[in-house]
């Protein structure tokens, strides 16, 4: 099973709301990656978690939240997020943090914000 | 940081073969990886190759390494309109999973 789960597959927000993405993976990964893609635009990394560490954080604004409460959950918080943050959500596992592992891909949450 | 470039559009017509193409520019980058995207879906993982082989074939699929010139490609034999998707290449420079993706070609195959 190489399987990522991200709910939901859509979300619509306002501004001043709090919402949760979810991502799941049953592999025995233990790194896991949350990526932001606009539109026609490659993904862009956000965060890595290393055996439910944060690893890396490429300056994401405050208003993104990332949690890892065991090795097959990762999510990621939302509050006050602008119009700007609307994009395609995507997770991704490997087995670990280093180079031969690849990445595998949830389908991603469209993120909508009013 | 390292720079990934490929060719926005390509368009084939189903049964011919498929070659797309990808420049980068770190030489010290390790693992070089090929996915596919389509419409409202992640990322599929197609193929990859190690920074010291220049040449993997996985049945219709073969990627070609020039380090040298940092040249990646991706040929797919007998192309389908299955195959039609946005395909991008991937970079790991460090040799720590931090992936550098290149801007995406889109393939489109024609009837």
């Amino acid at each position: 099973d190489t399987e990522v789960t991200q709910t939901p597959k859509h979300l619509v927000m306002g501004m001043t709301n709090k919402k949760s993405l979810k991502c799941e993976q049953h592999m025995g990964h233990r790194a896991m990656y949350w990526y932001k893609q606009k539109a026609k635009k490659p993904p862009e990394l956000m965060f890595v978690y290393s055996y439910e560490k944060l690893s890396i954080n490429e300056s994401v604004p405050s208003r993104f939240s990332p949690e890892c409460p065991n090795s097959s959950l990762l999510n990621l918080h939302l509050h006050a997020l602008q119009p700007e943050d609307s994009a395609l959500y995507l997770c991704a596992s490997s087995q670990e943090l280093k180079g031969g592992q690849p990445q595998h891909f949830g389908d991603g949450t469209r993120l909508s914000i009013l | 940081g390292e720079d990934v470039e490929q060719s926005l559009f390509l368009s084939v017509r189903e049964g011919d073969s498929s070659v797309i193409n990808c420049t980068y520019t770190d030489s010290s980058s390790t693992y070089l990886y090929w996915y596919k995207q389509e419409p409202g879906a992640g990322l599929q993982l197609l193929t990859y190759i190690f920074s010291n082989m220049d040449m993997k074939q996985d049945q219709r699929l073969t990627v070609l390494l020039n380090k040298k010139d940092k040249h990646l490609s991706l040929r797919i034999a007998d192309t389908q309109t299955g195959d039609s998707a946005i395909y991008f290449c991937a970079v790991d420079q460090t040799g720590a999973n931090n992936l550098f993706f290149g801007t995406g070609t889109r393939l489109t195959v024609i009837p």
